[in-house]
């Protein structure tokens, strides 16, 4: 069984370009979250999404940040106008269920020059 | 303050030796509590999750300790592929987010 998968696993743009990260969560979940981890920090929560729904972003800066999980592919993380501070290691998870673990994707590290 | 606060080492211990973290949340409402780890680079992976109860899984043992808002994770007999950090994680589950709250860690290096 393939577990989450996300890409690209690195990323560079330049401020004010806009990232775009993927994350295709395991076969059969249906909840993906996003996490955002700073350098020398700890994984802090972005948003919590069913598909085509968004039940918990709390944690999304409410600026140039938005997330979708649509009928069908991948959930889309996308970061628009990226500035320096935004370069960290962003990574997904999926569970099947609400209350269920969750399992991470290896990351995309996002670095902003 | 930081919702779930852990010491962040570095804990330098030698193979065989016995260490604990402990960790504490500010939460009471929390009702889920996990150890994740976390190699130098790559994803958390789910060490176990931690019961009132307390419960072992082979060399590694959680304890939680509702009242004073306290966990802890005890590793036996270390080994250098114990050398990682190890996340402490709440959620609240029931109040209809999901979301897991990571403390910063706690560095292990095991030498030999």
């Amino acid at each position: 069984n393939a577990g989450v998968m996300q890409n690209p696993r690195h990323l560079v743009r330049r401020r004010g370009q806009e990232a775009r990260l993927r994350c295709s969560p395991v076969k059969g979940h249906s909840h993906v979250y996003w996490y955002r981890q700073l350098p020398e920090e700890g994984l802090k929560f972005m948003v919590y999404l069913q598909k085509e729904n968004i039940i918990d972003e709390s944690g999304m800066p409410k600026e140039r940040f938005s997330a979708e999980f649509p009928k069908e592919g991948p959930s889309i993380l996308r970061i628009q106008q990226v500035v320096r501070g935004d370069s960290a290691a962003y990574f997904c998870a999926s569970s099947p269920g609400q209350g269920e673990t969750q399992y991470f994707g290896p990351g995309t590290r996002l670095l902003v020059l | 303050r930081k919702e779930v606060e852990q010491d962040p080492g570095p804990f330098n211990v030698p193979e065989g030796a016995t260490v604990a973290f402990n960790c504490t949340y500010s939460n009471s409402a929390s009702q889920s509590f996990f150890w994740y780890r976390q190699d130098c680079r790559k994803e958390p992976k789910l060490l176990m999750s931690v019961y009132s109860s307390g419960n072992e899984d082979g060399r590694f043992t959680a304890q939680l300790n509702r009242a004073s808002q306290y966990i802890s994770l005890l590793i036996r007999d270390s080994k250098l592929s114990d050398s990682a950090t190890y996340l402490c994680v709440v959620s609240r589950p029931l109040d209809n987010t999901d979301k897991l709250i990571f403390g910063t860690g706690t560095r292990l290096q095991v030498f030999p």
